[in-house]
C-alpha cells in the first residue's frame, strides 16, 4: 500500500508561474523525500527533509513538512518548461527498516 | 547521466525465456534496491540488499530472483514471466545507513516487455 498520497495528480501551468504539490502520509517517519522523474527515465532526488525540520530550500524549490498533519508540500517557483516531469514524495517510515515508499505522484506540465 | 548504470535499457522476452537485468554502482554504497514501476504509477519496492545480504523481499513472486554478487553489482534474474510483469525496472543504491539519512540514487531503468 502507498504510504504517501499526492495532490493534485496532474497540474498544468504557464512558464513563470509557481507550482505547488502536496503529499500526505499515514505513519511516523524518519524523513520525507521528493523526487523528480522525466518520462521513461530514472528518479532524481530533489530534497530530503527530516522529521524534526519544518522547511527546506534548494534553489527554486521549497519543501515544508507538518508532522502533526502528516503532510508535506513542494513549491517550485518561477517554473520553466524544463520542469515538466512527474514529482513523487517518498517516506522513510520509522521502524520500517530501510524502506522508502512512494506516493502516487503529480504530473506537472509547464507550458512555454 | 546517473552514477547507477542499468543494462539493458530495453528488453523484450517471451514467457518461457530466462533473462537477467544488471545494475552497477561505484559510489561505495552498501544498500541496493530493485523497484518495479508500471506506467503512470509510483515505483514499488521489490527487494533490498544491505551489505550484500537480502534484507527485504516484498512478497515478490519467485519468477523474480535477485542476486548481489558483490557490493557494486546487483542482478535480477527473470524466468517464466507473465505479460503483466511488463514494466520499468529501476535499480537504486544508497550509502551505508540506508534511507534513514540518505536519498536513493536511481539508474535509468530497464524497460521490460513480456510477450
Amino acid at each position: 500500500s502507498q504510504q504517501g498520497e499526492e495532490d493534485p495528480q496532474a497540474l498544468s501551468i504557464q512558464e513563470g508561474e509557481n507550482a505547488t504539490m502536496n503529499c500526505s502520509y499515514k505513519t511516523s517517519i524518519n524523513n520525507l523525500q521528493w523526487y523528480r522523474q522525466n518520462s521513461g527515465r530514472g528518479l532524481v532526488h530533489l530534497i530530503l527533509i527530516r522529521s524534526n525540520e519544518r522547511e527546506k530550500h534548494s534553489g527554486r524549490l521549497r519543501v515544508t513538512l507538518d508532522t502533526s498533519k502528516k503532510s508535506s508540500s513542494l513549491l517550485i517557483t518561477a517554473s520553466r518548461a524544463a520542469d515538466t516531469a512527474s514529482y513523487f514524495c517518498a517516506t522513510d517510515a520509522r521502524n520500517a527498516g530501510n524502506m522508502l515508499t512512494f506516493g502516487g505522484g503529480t504530473r506537472l506540465m509547464v507550458k512555454p | 547521466d546517473t552514477e547507477v548504470t542499468q543494462t539493458p535499457k530495453h528488453l523484450v522476452m517471451g514467457m518461457t525465456n530466462k533473462k537477467s537485468l544488471k545494475c552497477e554502482q561505484h559510489m561505495g554504497h552498501r544498500a541496493m534496491y530493485w523497484y518495479k514501476q508500471k506506467a503512470k504509477k509510483p515505483p514499488e519496492l521489490m527487494f533490498v540488499y544491505s551489505y550484500e545480504k537480502l534484507s527485504i523481499n516484498e512478497s515478490v513472486p519467485s519468477r523474480f530472483s535477485p542476486e548481489c554478487p558483490n557490493s557494486s553489482l546487483l542482478n535480477l534474474h527473470l524466468h517464466a514471466l507473465q505479460p503483466e510483469d511488463s514494466a520499468l525496472y529501476l535499480c537504486a543504491s544508497s550509502p551505508p545507513g540506508g534511507t534513514v539519512n540518505s536519498p536513493l540514487h536511481f539508474g535509468n531503468g530497464t524497460r521490460l516487455t513480456v510477450t
